[in-house]
């Protein structure tokens, strides 16, 4: 069974254009996050959300609105693709601190290519 | 803000070796340290998780060292094999949002062993 899956696997896009992304997770915790890895391979927070409630916000533009409609789920919708938006995007889940093992897991990543 | 460095930025040795590769912070103030695997196009691997209340975990072959006043931690791979050729990145979870804090990464240690 897979932790933490995202859909889909690669993606690629014309510029201007909207697309989502989506994210599961079956190990039961209660917090999910959004990372990109950008060209150079450098990993970055971009949102975290506990219980379905937005809790971080990295400075990121307000074309990427996440969502998550369970605590089991965490989307990513971005609207008006540019080109600097290609990068790999992870998903990941652990327990919010204080309420278990903090220990993150990660999807295997969308590969977003904007065209 | 919290930035985390890896040295060396790409490593190659023979099969057989033992090597380390080493992580540090610039806030000490953190909640853990993970370390984790990335194999190419693949998503991350979680290997450690080291509580700041500890100094060390292993996991077979693998011991990984946090010393938290210094800022420090290091990753110890014993008699190392081709499959371990991946890139290898340290993490912190820093207090913040709540409770679902995000990670903040290193660059990653590029590893090649050699047959």
């Amino acid at each position: 069974d897979t932790a933490v899956s995202q859909t889909p696997k690669y993606l690629v896009t014309q510029m201007g254009n909207d697309k989502s992304i989506k994210c599961e997770q079956n190990l039961g915790h209660d917090t999910m996050y959004w990372y990109k890895q950008d060209s150079k391979k450098f990993l970055k927070i971009m949102f975290s959300y506990n219980n379905k409630e937005l809790i971080i916000n990295e400075t990121v533009p307000n074309r990427f609105s996440p969502k998550s409609p369970d605590k089991a789920h965490l989307n990513l919708h971005i609207n008006s693709l540019e080109l600097g938006d290609s990068a790999v995007y992870f998903c990941a889940s652990s327990y919010k601190r204080g309420t278990g093992n903090t220990e993150a897991f990660f999807g295997q990543g969308t590969r977003l290519t904007v065209v | 803000k919290q930035e985390v460095t890896q040295i060396p930025a790409a490593l190659s040795v023979p099969e057989g070796e033992n090597l380390v590769l080493n992580c540090s912070f610039t806030d000490s103030a953190i909640y853990n340290l993970q370390w984790f695997r990335q194999d190419p196009g693949k998503g991350l691997t979680s290997l450690l998780l080291i509580q700041s209340s500890q100094r060390e975990q292993t996991s077979g072959r693998l011991n990984a060292s946090l010393d938290k006043s210094s800022g420090r931690s290091t990753l110890y791979i014993a008699a190392s094999q081709p499959g371990d050729s991946a890139t290898y990145l340290c993490a912190v979870r820093v207090y913040s949002g709540g409770g679902a804090d995000g990670l903040t990464f290193g660059k990653g240690t590029h590893l090649i062993i050699q047959p």
